[in-house]
């Protein structure tokens, strides 16, 4: 078990630049979601997958967001035309799909800096 | 919609005391699931405990247990002989319907501090 893994842990970007996350879930893991984390605030969820479909999306997630899971293994959360407010830790988490087993394994987390 | 709650900022407890962690919830599903994650300064958030709505017992797992009162809507964490590696944010969250496992609504945290 070599956890949830989540690169990079730090991008700093300037405002309108794209930027792209990767996470690399627990490997018999076919469940992933995205959460975002603002300063002093518990996570919010963005959206998940199971293996490469993208079951749901928070209206938090706006178009210029998108998560891929092409392969039903690593994904990626790419944000276009970057904005302050998009300042935040992200935060991805995965778990077997096992009806009762809701523990949620998470990473360390990407801390995005839009100046 | 759901809402957790957790009124303490910060709390503070003595190495190898009790200490109580408090969490309301709201909401109208009869099926629901509260949960206590740790989140250490490394960022990473890790499962302590989950207790289901159904559940006649109230959840224990190793040093922390869960006093879920369910006609008060509350779900606090107890965590008994703090230790120094103890020391973290907590978040309580609470999942709605029986089929959004892993979507979770957090609450603000608490930050604890043991002290020697």
């Amino acid at each position: 078990d070599t956890g949830v893994s989540q690169n990079p842990r730090h991008k700093i970007t300037k405002r309108g630049q794209n930027v792209t996350f990767r996470c690399d879930p627990i490997s018999e893991h076919n469940r992933l979601y995205w959460y975002r984390q603002t300063l002093g605030q518990g996570p919010e969820f963005l959206t998940y997958f199971q293996n490469e479909a993208q079951l749901e999306k928070s209206r938090l997630l706006s178009d210029r967001f998108s998560a891929e899971r092409p392969k039903g293994s690593f994904s990626t959360l790419e944000i276009q035309r970057t904005e302050q407010g998009d300042s935040a830790m992200y935060l991805c988490a995965s778990r077997p799909d096992r009806y009762g087993n809701e523990k949620l394994f998470f990473g360390s987390g990407t801390q995005l800096s839009v100046l | 919609a759901q809402k957790i709650t957790q009124t303490q900022p910060g709390m503070f407890v003595q190495e190898k005391e009790a200490v109580t962690l408090d969490c309301t919830y709201d909401t109208s599903d009869p099926s629901y699931g509260l949960f206590w994650y740790k989140q250490p300064s490394s960022g990473e958030m890790i499962f302590l405990i989950y207790q289901g709505s159904y559940d006649q017992q109230n959840a224990t797992e190793g040093r922390y247990s869960l006093n879920f009162q369910k006609a008060r809507k509350s779900a606090n964490l107890v965590i008994s002989a703090s230790q120094l590696g103890d020391s973290a944010m907590y978040f309580c969250a609470m999942r709605v319907g029986g089929t959004s496992y892993g979507k979770l609504t957090f609450g603000q945290g608490t930050i604890l501090t043991v002290h020697p």
